[in-house]
């Protein structure tokens, strides 16, 4: 099956802890996107990285950091949760970073106590 | 900057009403102009995309024109079904940063049986 698939599905944590999101697409795309939506469904692009390079860094804090092994895997770690990282962290592909549609995974939803 | 406004948040309809979700969108370069989808508990779909001024696109029943004219990419589909009810997003990507795909706030709609 291609697809993004995004692990875990659910995440429950305490503020201060560390938490890291993986994300895999299968579609054979050089491009990478994390995304943020809030509880108003709003759209953020965080990071976007094409063949394993950081493209676009929008501002977030510097506790959220996305790492790439290589084109097919682009995770998201936070270091030190805050209430307000209380999201659903969406992760995306495409074939290029500058043309074409965006296939996006599940979703991982993150609820910081 | 480059920016997508969706004013609508919420619309509710009766099955085999007509659906027109507002958009428009700014930038001083060349968008391609984008519809998500997203249902409940995945992540967004693209529903249909145009590059070319006045052009239409089409999907499953929903048009939507590029009017370059009034900078506007509105979203209208004849009859709406119940499987409809979803999260519609407006997004542009512009030749000025082909980098990121800009999302407008989303609009929710509940269609009722």
């Amino acid at each position: 099956e291609t697809a993004v698939f995004q692990t875990p599905n659910y995440h429950v944590t305490q503020v201060g802890n560390e938490v890291s999101f993986n994300c895999k697409q299968t579609l054979g795309h050089d491009t990478m996107y994390w995304y943020k939506q809030d509880s108003k469904k709003l759209l953020k692009i965080m990071f976007s990285y094409n063949n394993k390079q950081l493209i676009v860094n929008e501002t977030v804090p510097r506790r959220f950091s996305p790492q790439s092994s290589d084109k097919a895997h682009l995770n998201l770690r936070i270091k030190s949760v805050e209430p307000e990282d209380s999201a659903v962290y969406l992760c995306a592909s495409g074939r290029q970073i500058n043309q074409d549609t965006q296939y996006f995974g599940p979703g991982t939803r993150l609820l910081v106590l | 900057g480059d920016s997508v406004i969706q004013m609508q948040g919420q619309v509710t309809l009766s099955e085999n009403d007509f659906l027109f979700i507002n958009c428009t969108y700014s930038t001083t370069g060349y968008p391609t102009l984008f519809w998500y989808v997203q249902y409940s508990g995945e992540g967004p779909q693209l529903l249909l995309q145009v590059t070319t001024a006045n052009n239409k696109g089409s999907s499953r029943g929903f048009e939507a024109t590029y009017d370059k004219g009034t900078t506007s990419f509105h979203l209208q589909k004849t009859s709406v079904q119940e499987i409809d009810s979803a999260v519609y997003y407006c997004a542009m990507r512009s030749d000025t940063n082909a980098y990121k795909v800009i999302f407008g706030k989303g609009t929710h709609l509940h269609v009722l049986p």
